[in-house]
């Protein structure tokens, strides 16, 4: 059971805008930013959203981050099908613990 | 670039020991906080331990707290995760990570190594 919670699956078509969700509590999400993941199998993790909403460079900008209360959100818009893999939040917990999603595997029909 | 290599990782029977290293090159690595998370087969990413620049200050998870300690050699630019007592649940890969400059959470991370628990 994770900290904080992600729906398992998420799925679009080609050009299409999908939204991922990440909630948490006021230890952790309500206090402290939030950090988004893109996993491939056999990869290392790449950090897609760092500080909310921030991107690191060469992150196109079709992957958009947004914080509300102690749930965010990961946007992705016009889906491609590089685009499927496993997606992750993360943040800060007050109990002096990182802490991560359950991870949200993303089909792009 | 940064470059985070991790080394180490093998099959070792319940009970047992292990030390992983993590070389990292490419940033100042004495001025970042560094971190290990893990991947259980099948499992999502969890995070396993964090350490502060200049190593005084370290965080476990529950899951590993009294078992596992981390560790950095500023001088070698290398981390350690030390793993002692070790159990079939602690079977993953295990990543090594830079973390951001506002929180000990990953930014960067290496490309992981096996650690297998089993008789």
């Amino acid at each position: 059971q994770s900290v904080l919670t992600q729906p398992p699956s998420a799925s679009g078509t080609p050009g299409q805008r999908v939204t991922i969700s990440c909630s948490g509590s006021s230890s952790n999400i309500g206090l402290n930013y939030v950090y988004w993941y893109q996993h491939l199998p056999g990869t290392a993790p790449k950090l897609l959203i760092y500080m909310n909403n921030q991107r690191p460079s060469g992150v196109p900008d079709r992957f958009s981050g947004s914080k509300s209360g102690t749930s965010a959100s990961l946007a992705i818009s016009g889906l491609r099908s590089e685009d499927e893999a496993d997606y992750y939040c993360a943040t800060w917990d007050d109990s002096l613990s990182g802490v991560f999603g359950g991870g949200t595997k993303l089909t792009v029909l | 670039e940064v470059q985070l290599l991790e080394s180490g990782g093998v099959l070792v029977q319940p009970g047992g020991s292990l030390r992983l290293s993590c070389a990292a090159s490419g940033f100042t690595f004495s001025s970042y906080a560094m971190s290990w998370v893990r991947q259980a087969p099948g499992k999502g990413l969890e995070w396993v331990s964090g350490i502060s620049t200049g190593g005084s200050t370290t965080y476990y998870a529950d899951s590993v707290k009294g078992r596992f300690t981390i560790s950095r050699d500023n001088s070698k630019n290398t981390l350690y995760l030390q793993m002692n007592s070790l159990r079939a649940e602690d079977t993953a890969v295990y990543y090594c990570a830079k973390d951001a400059t506002s929180a000990m959470i990953p930014h960067s991370w290496g490309q992981g190594t096996l650690v297998t628990v089993s008789s």
